[in-house]
C-alpha cells in the first residue's frame, strides 16, 4: 500500500531564513511525485513535480528513492510562501494520495 | 479559460434532501475527478473519470452518485447523506491520465448535512 508522510503539521521560519518541508514516501512501484500548495482564499495548485526536475517560486525538490524522500527547499523564505503545503504520490493506478500536509509561516 | 468551476460554492442540505454538485473545465481534459476534503485533513479521492467512463470508484457509497454527461462536465449526485458526510468536495481535472500528469483543482463545494 502507498503512503505519503509529513512529518510537521506547522512550520514557522523568520523570513530570509531557509526552509524545507519534509515528504517521506511509502510504494512498491516506480513513485511519481508531487507538491501541491494551497495559499489562503486561494485553489489547491501544483507547486513542482518530481519529473520536471523544476525550480518554481524559488523551490527545488529532489527525490531520493535510497530515502524514500521528496523534501521541498528554498534557500530563502518569503512572507509569501506562507501557505498550506502537501507532498502528493500518483500511483499507476491514476490515483493521487495526498501527505497529511505542512503550513508553512514565515515571520516577517 | 484554465479554471475548473465549481458550483455551488455553498451548500446546506437535509438528510432527506437529493441535490447535486457540479463541475466544468474547457482546457479539453480527459480525465475529472472528485476529492472529499474533511476540515485540517488532506483530500480524499472519491471517484475518477477517464474519457467520460468512470475509472476509479475509491469504496464510495452509494449515496454518492457521479456523473460524467461529456468531458467538459462532471457531476456528484447526493442523496440520503449523513452529517459527517460534512465536508468540502474538490473537483480538479487532468490532461490524460498518465501518472505525471498536472491536476487542475477548482475551489470546491463546501457541503453542510443537517
Amino acid at each position: 500500500a502507498q503512503r505519503v508522510t509529513q512529518p510537521e503539521k506547522l512550520l514557522s521560519v523568520f523570513k530570509g531564513a531557509p526552509v524545507e518541508l519534509k515528504c517521506n514516501y511509502s510504494y512498491s512501484g516506480s513513485p511519481e511525485l508531487f507538491w501541491y500548495v494551497q495559499y489562503s482564499r486561494q485553489r489547491l495548485q501544483l507547486l513542482l513535480r518530481h519529473i520536471s526536475r523544476e525550480s518554481i517560486k524559488g523551490f527545488t525538490a529532489d527525490l531520493n528513492k535510497g530515502e524514500t524522500s521528496f523534501h521541498l527547499k528554498k534557500p530563502f523564505a518569503q512572507e509569501e510562501d506562507s501557505a498550506m503545503y502537501y507532498c502528493a504520490l500518483r500511483t499507476g493506478a491514476n490515483n493521487l494520495f495526498f501527505g497529511t500536509g505542512t503550513r508553512l509561516t514565515v515571520i516577517p | 479559460d484554465t479554471e475548473v468551476t465549481q458550483t455551488p460554492k455553498h451548500l446546506v442540505m437535509g438528510m432527506t434532501n437529493k441535490k447535486s454538485l457540479k463541475c466544468e473545465q474547457h482546457m479539453g481534459h480527459r480525465a475529472m475527478y472528485w476529492y472529499k476534503q474533511k476540515a485540517k485533513k488532506p483530500p480524499e479521492l472519491m471517484f475518477v473519470y477517464s474519457y467520460e467512463k468512470l475509472s476509479i470508484n475509491e469504496s464510495v457509497p452509494s449515496r454518492f452518485s457521479p456523473e460524467c454527461p461529456n468531458s467538459s462536465l462532471l457531476n456528484l449526485h447526493l442523496h440520503a447523506l449523513q452529517p459527517e458526510d460534512s465536508a468540502l468536495y474538490l473537483c480538479a481535472s487532468s490532461q490524460g491520465i498518465g501518472t505525471d500528469e498536472k491536476l487542475f483543482f477548482g475551489s470546491g463545494t463546501q457541503l453542510s448535512v443537517l
